[in-house]
């Protein structure tokens, strides 16, 4: 059975600090992906990362960036200078061969205090 | 280009009305899902569509949930007899096909039951 954790109730950081948000996930299968949304008050889930199993390299997207670790399955975000748009609440999910949709963690609210 | 479509996006309705959710996904996108956010339960699965097959729906809570998907395009998530525990917000995502593509999700429609 597939299962993501994000321990990380809430956060609250001040801008300009980084945080990072954890997620650690379950699965029995060797081919699977994961997957970071973002969910801003407004509601809508946005699209942030994929990655594949098979592919451990980190990953930069201007102040973001992914932590891939198989060995201790987790999948981690990290948010550098942090500032107030990035308030949300952050979600991973998982995708395996076993199930087409994705499995969720409870996600991670994220509060940037100006 | 359009992204996934929702209506409406707020309902109200009576303890035991039924209720019919309107998803219209990205044009091209061959994969539908529907899930559904509460506060007790996070995100959850409820079914998926792709192409011709026949859907997944193993993620529906009970009988009084159903859903269709006409010509491919459009989706429908029809709730019976609706209660109180099925408050929470409706999400309709869609994809690119079947491989492990990430979902695009529309805005959700809140659906609250009196």
């Amino acid at each position: 059975a597939q299962k993501v954790t994000q321990a990380q109730t809430e956060i609250s950081v001040v801008e300009k600090e980084d945080v990072t948000l954890d997620c650690v996930y379950e699965t029995r299968d060797t081919t699977y992906y994961l997957f970071w949304y973002k969910q801003p008050p407004s509601g809508e889930l946005v699209f942030l990362i994929r990655r594949n199993s098979f592919d451990e390299q980190n990953e930069i997207s201007g102040r973001y960036s992914w932590n891939f670790q198989k060995s201790t399955s987790s999948f981690n975000f990290t948010i550098t200078a942090s500032q107030v748009v990035d308030s949300a609440v952050y979600f991973c999910a998982l995708r395996d061969t076993g199930r087409r949709a994705l499995t969720f963690g409870s996600g991670t609210r994220l509060q940037v205090q100006p | 280009g359009a992204g996934v479509s929702q209506s409406p996006s707020n309902k109200v309705t009576e303890k035991g009305k039924d209720v019919e959710l309107r998803c219209d996904p990205i044009s091209g996108h061959t994969a539908l899902y529907w899930y559904r956010q509460s506060l007790g339960q996070g995100l959850e699965f409820l079914i998926y569509f792709q192409g011709n097959s026949a859907p997944d729906k193993s993620g529906l809570p009970s009988d009084r949930f159903s859903a269709e998907r006409t010509g491919g395009s459009v989706s429908t998530l029809t709730i019976q007899r609706t209660q109180q525990e099925d408050s929470a917000v409706y999400l309709c995502a869609s994809s690119l096909g079947d491989n492990y593509n990430e979902q695009f999700f529309g805005p959700g429609t809140r659906l609250t039951v009196l």
